[in-house]
């Protein structure tokens, strides 16, 4: 199992973004995918999940909004996307993968992860 | 609310054994947890799911060394035998269907 993640993104503010995390070593379609962000020092957060099969997402309450989680089956990559990017995005982005096919609990592979710097 | 609470900082010295402590809030003491290393400048790693009775399963080449342990709310992850590279954040996560997936602030593991 591996989730490659696109590489890192300077953006500045007001720009728009899309991260992705690709899939491979295992039926991408049916694990629900996971979007963690972590600030610069800071703790991991969780944004939204994504379940690749039906692209249902759910979002955090502190995300709703703010991002927009989309997925794509049939190549096997999840994505993260901002249509208007502020400082206070700055971050290192994760995505990663939950356990048991279908359900939402616990995360067992993580990607390397995407820093997004966003500054004028 | 489900809530994990873990303390900010630990330490120990190289060689010896150290146990970390995640506690789960009040009426949720029957969740399984997950326990992610994360190494400094690197993306976190899986370590194990633990459940309440104290069952855990490891992540892929993850030593002996680490191990796993519960006692009513409360979820340990142990390591043995401590090395440099076990100065990391750790950080234990958990899941529920209102609030689907749930961090703690993470403990800071220094090794002397």
């Amino acid at each position: 199992v591996q989730l490659v993640q696109s590489g890192a993104e300077v953006k500045k503010p007001g720009e728009s973004l899309k991260i992705s995390c690709k899939g491979s070593g295992y039926l991408f379609s049916i694990y629900w995918i996971a979007w963690v962000r972590q600030m610069p020092g800071k703790g991991l957060e969780w944004m939204g999940v994504i379940y690749p099969a039906d692209s249902d997402a759910r979002y955090s309450p502190s995300f709703q909004g703010q991002v927009t989680i989309s997925a794509d089956k049939s190549t096997n990559t999840a994505s993260l996307q901002w249509s208007s990017l502020k400082a206070s995005d700055t971050a290192m982005y994760y995505c990663a993968r939950f356990g048991s096919h279908g359900s939402i609990d616990y995360f067992d592979y993580w990607g390397q992860g995407t820093l997004v710097t966003v500054s004028s | 609310q489900l809530m994990l609470t873990q303390s900010p900082s630990a330490s120990a010295s190289l060689g010896a054994s150290v146990r970390l402590t995640c506690t789960l809030s009040s009426g949720h003491r029957y969740n399984a947890i997950a326990w992610h290393q994360q190494q400094p400048g690197k993306g976190p790693r899986y370590l194990m799911k633990l459940n309440s009775d104290g069952t855990h399963t490891k992540g892929d080449g993850i030593p002996d060394r680490f191990s796993g342990s519960s006692s009513g709310a409360e979820r340990y992850l142990s390591i043995s035998s401590l090395q440099s590279d076990d100065e990391a954040d750790y950080y234990c996560q958990t899941w529920g269907s209102g609030s689907y997936v749930v961090f703690g602030g993470g403990t800071k593991l220094t090794v002397l």
